[in-house]
């Protein structure tokens, strides 16, 4: 089956305490991206990667750190985890990100809480 | 900077009822307007994808339409159903490649 793998889907930890949360795709997806949600303000995109080895950020990067060195994984690394990072986390992988035709297709979502 | 604005932020309709959500953006430099479902605590399910060059898309109950000129994209559902019961997302694909932009979404809630 196609599709988008999270993990963890559900992390309390506590302040300062590194962690990574992984996201994984057997679509051999070309563009992969994370993104927040928060109440009220929504959806926000954090870093995508537009093919291994090549990553950018996107509105709400600081905190946060990304790496692409195989297509499928696109890990989220907190290396300091703050309280202000306690959100719902979602992956998401579409062909390419220079098409107008790929549909973007999105994981179950990963719930962290800081304390 | 590319903003997405849904309105109205919730709608409460009877069962069979026909109902349009509204999405506008105010850069027309986008890639595609993608429309997704989100029940409570879930993840994010396609609906439909536009291109920048298409005018509208179907599936079942469900018809979007772009106007990319004036930055706008409506999602009309036929004949609501409970079971439509969820928020619904809209969201640019922008032209400086990897950029999404989200909207804040339309809760709707489908009275039986």
């Amino acid at each position: 089956e196609a599709q988008v793998t999270q993990n963890p889907r559900y992390l309390i930890t506590v302040t300062g305490k590194k962690l990574t949360v992984t996201c994984s795709q057997n679509m051999n997806h070309e563009y992969m991206s994370w993104y927040r949600q928060d109440p009220g303000l929504g959806l926000r995109q954090i870093y995508y990667s537009m093919n291994v080895e090549v990553t950018d950020k996107g509105d709400v990067p600081e905190g946060y750190k990304v790496s692409r060195k195989e297509k499928r994984n696109f890990p989220l690394i907190l290396e300091s985890p703050s309280p202000n990072q306690t959100s719902l986390y979602f992956c998401a992988s579409s062909l390419s990100g220079f098409s107008g035709a790929n549909v973007l297709t999105f994981g179950a979502g990963s719930r962290l809480t800081v304390l | 900077k590319q903003e997405v604005t849904q309105i109205p932020a919730a709608l409460s309709v009877p069962e069979g009822e026909n109902l349009v959500l509204n999405c506008s953006f105010t850069d027309s430099a986008i890639y595609n307007l993608q429309w997704f479902r989100q029940d409570p605590g879930k993840g994010l399910t396609s609906l439909l994808l536009i291109q920048s060059s298409q005018r509208e898309q179907t599936s079942g109950r469900l018809n979007a339409s772009l106007d990319k000129s004036s930055g706008r994209s409506t999602l009309y559902i036929a004949a609501s159903q409970p079971g439509d019961s969820a928020t619904y997302l809209c969201a640019v694909r922008n032209t400086n490649a990897g950029k999404s932009t989200f909207g804040d979404g339309t809760t709707l809630t489908v009275k039986p």
